[in-house]
C-alpha cells in the first residue's frame, strides 16, 4: 500500500513537499521504481519522475525537470517529492505510483491535494 | 516531442462492447497500459503487456495494438464501467512515461 502526506497549501514561489509512504513491500526491493503523478483539477495524468530501488532517479520534461527532486528514506520505507518554485499551475493532486518491470503502474495511493495559492 | 492521442470522449449503451485508441509513435516498439479511473478515486491498472490483467480485473477488458495505435476493449459494457480511461507508454527514445489526455466513457 501507498499513503500520500504533505503540504496542502503552498505559497507561490515556495517549495512544495509530499512524502509517499510504503507498506508490504520495501522500496529497495529490486524490479520496482517509484514514481510521482499529478492530475491538475480537471485535467489528466502527468508523469513528474522516480527513483528506482537503487537509488537512481530519473525525471520527466524540461518544464518540470529544473524544478523536482525526488528522494528516499529507506529506514522509513518512504520516498518524497520537492517541487520548487512553484506556481497556481502546479495545484494538483499528487499522486504515488509503484511502476514494474513491465511498465505497469499496478499500485497506487489515494492521493494527496496540493493547492498553490497566496 | 512524443505524445498519446486519446478521443476525449466516447459512449456505450449497456451491455455493448466499446473500444477505446491510443494512439502514438512509442506503440510501435512499447506497450501500452490502460488506466480506469472515477471521480475521486486514484487510477486503477486494468491492462499492461500485450494483454494481461492484473487478479481481480474482469476478462469483459482487454487489449490490442497495431502499429501505432492500442486499444482498450471493454465487452459488454456494465454502468460501473462509466469512468475515464488513460493509456500510459513509453518512450523508447526518452524513456519518458507519457499519458494519454483520457477518454470519458460514458454508458448509455
Amino acid at each position: 500500500q501507498l499513503q500520500e502526506s504533505g503540504s496542502g497549501l503552498v505559497k507561490p514561489s515556495q517549495t512544495l513537499s509530499v512524502t509517499c509512504a510504503v507498506s508490504g513491500g520495501s522500496i529497495s526491493s529490486g524490479g520496482y521504481s517509484w514514481n510521482w503523478i499529478r492530475q491538475a483539477p480537471g485535467k489528466g495524468l502527468e508523469w513528474i519522475g522516480y527513483i528506482y530501488h537503487s537509488g537512481d532517479t530519473f525525471y520527466s520534461n524540461p518544464s518540470l525537470k529544473s524544478r523536482v527532486n525526488i528522494s528516499a528514506d529507506r529506514s522509513k520505507n518512504q520516498f518524497s517529492l520537492q517541487l520548487t518554485s512553484v506556481t497556481a499551475a502546479d495545484t494538483a493532486i499528487y499522486y504515488c505510483a509503484r511502476l514494474t518491470s513491465r511498465d505497469a503502474f499496478d499500485i497506487w495511493g489515494p492521493g494527496t491535494m496540493v493547492t498553490v495559492s497566496s | 516531442s512524443s505524445e498519446l492521442a486519446q478521443d476525449p470522449a466516447v459512449s456505450v449503451a449497456l451491455g455493448q462492447t466499446v473500444r477505446i485508441t491510443c494512439q502514438g509513435d512509442t506503440l510501435r516498439s512499447s506497450y501500452a497500459s490502460w488506466y480506469q479511473q472515477r471521480p475521486g478515486q486514484a487510477p486503477m491498472l486494468l491492462i499492461y503487456g500485450r494483454n494481461s490483467r492484473p487478479s481481480g480485473i474482469p476478462d469483459r477488458f482487454s487489449g490490442s495494438t497495431s502499429g501505432n495505435t492500442a486499444s482498450l476493449t471493454i465487452t459488454g459494457a456494465l454502468a460501473e464501467d462509466e469512468a475515464d480511461y488513460y493509456c500510459n507508454s513509453r518512450d523508447g527514445t526518452t524513456n519518458v512515461m507519457l499519458f494519454g489526455g483520457g477518454t470519458k466513457l460514458t454508458v448509455l
